[in-house]
Parts: structure tokens; C-alpha cells; sequence
């Protein structure tokens, strides 16, 4: 099990350009999930989509959209890269059953830097 | 906002006991208790959780008061590897709650 992988690990964009991070999970989790993490402080949660087809808002939406195409796969979009959304991305995910939905997998994370 | 209250910043020294303390006087019925902990700039990994029993697996121990305001995670015997941010989480177990990180404690282990 490769867990749960994002690409790319780092990305330098200037203001206005746009990409999208990819997060793959290869242990059948229906939720997923995508923080930011500033220097020195915890993760704040972006969006999270809780099965195929399915996404929704978290603390700090603004700037960003998501798509969850396929189970196994949740895509963070940023249309016109800001300064402000410089910061290191963490996907994760979690299973529905009561087993697993209590542990988050969190991938390794993709260094973002806006200029 | 993180309904939990942890210290900066805490020191332990290698093969003794860690004991974090994490306060969340606020706690609703409904809420357990999560450990989490982000080594250097990894993602961050599950450790442990509870609901008002203490528990215990291989990594830690988590003590709740009985009246459920305040915890403690132990690491029993803690090396150099175990230097990392701890965050203490309370999240109610219904639907998906997402996970809530405070700025947590950045624990040393020192040699």
C-alpha cells in the first residue's frame, strides 16, 4: 500500500498562474480531505468531500476548488495563485466504518511557493 | 477555533517518561479526545483517542479526567525520534467532523 500520494511535492508559481495538486489514496476511503499549513501554525482545513462526486467547504475555502472524480482521487485547484496562498498543502483521507474513520492518513505534502 | 489549550513548547529527556497535558474544559458529551503528531514537516500521524476511559496502544497512553475537562498522553519512554509537534484534538463523533488543529506542543527530546 503506497498510502496516500501528492504531486507534485513542490511547485513555485507566480501571482496569477494557475495549477492543480493532485491526492491519490489506494485504501478504499471515502472521506478526503485537504489542509494548509503556515509556518508555526496547525492545519487548517480547505475543502473535504466525503464520497465520490461529493465535496464541501471547510474553514478556509477562498481562492481554492476541488473536485472528487473518481473514490481514489481528490484534486485541489487554485484558478489565479496569490502570495497569501503560499504554504505547504497536506491531503488526507479516512474510512466510514468505525474502525477507521477515527485515523486520518496524511500524505506527505506539496510546498507551494507564490512569487 | 481549536477548543483545546496546550503548551508551547516542553522537553523531556530521552528514556523517561513524556506527559503532555492538554486542557479542553469546553468538551461536549459527545466529543473524544484525538492525539496527533507532525514530525518535522511530515504529515501528521494518528496516535491515539478516547472518549472517557484511558487508553492505551503502542504508542502511548491517554488519560482523561473523569470529568473529561482535561488529558494527558504519555510516551513511556521517549527517544530522540519522538521530538514533534503534539496536537490534542476534541471532535464529536457524528457524521464527518473534520479534525480542528490547534498550534499544539513541540516537544523535545533531548539526549
Amino acid at each position: 500500500n503506497a498510502g496516500v500520494t501528492q504531486t507534485p511535492k513542490f511547485r513555485v508559481l507566480k501571482t496569477g498562474q494557475s495549477m492543480t495538486l493532485l491526492c491519490a489514496q489506494d485504501m478504499n476511503h471515502e472521506y478526503m480531505y485537504w489542509y494548509r499549513q503556515d509556518p508555526g501554525m496547525g492545519l487548517r482545513l480547505i475543502h473535504y468531500s466525503v464520497g465520490e462526486g461529493t465535496t464541501a467547504k471547510g474553514e478556509v475555502p477562498d481562492g481554492y476548488n476541488v473536485s472528487r472524480l473518481k473514490k481514489q482521487n481528490f484534486l485541489l485547484g487554485l484558478e489565479s495563485a496569490a502570495p497569501s496562498q503560499t504554504s505547504v498543502y497536506f491531503c488526507a483521507s479516512s474510512g466510514r466504518d468505525r474502525l477507521s474513520y477515527n485515523e486520518q492518513f496524511f500524505g506527505p505534502g506539496t510546498r507551494l511557493t507564490v512569487l | 477555533d481549536a477548543k483545546t489549550t496546550q503548551p508551547p513548547s516542553m522537553d523531556c529527556a530521552e528514556g523517561r517518561a513524556a506527559n503532555l497535558p492538554c486542557n479542553h474544559s469546553t468538551i461536549s458529551g459527545n466529543e473524544y479526545v484525538y492525539w496527533y503528531r507532525q514530525i518535522h514537516s511530515q504529515g501528521p500521524q494518528y496516535i491515539i483517542h478516547g472518549l472517557k476511559n484511558n487508553e492505551t496502544n503502542e504508542m502511548a497512553s491517554l488519560i482523561i479526567t473523569e470529568d473529561r475537562k482535561s488529558s494527558t498522553l504519555i510516551l513511556p519512554h521517549a527517544t530522540l525520534r519522538d521530538t514533534a509537534v503534539y496536537y490534542c484534538i476534541v471532535r464529536a463523533y457524528s457524521g464527518n467532523t473534520p479534525l480542528v488543529f490547534g498550534k499544539g506542543t513541540r516537544l523535545s527530546v533531548i539526549a
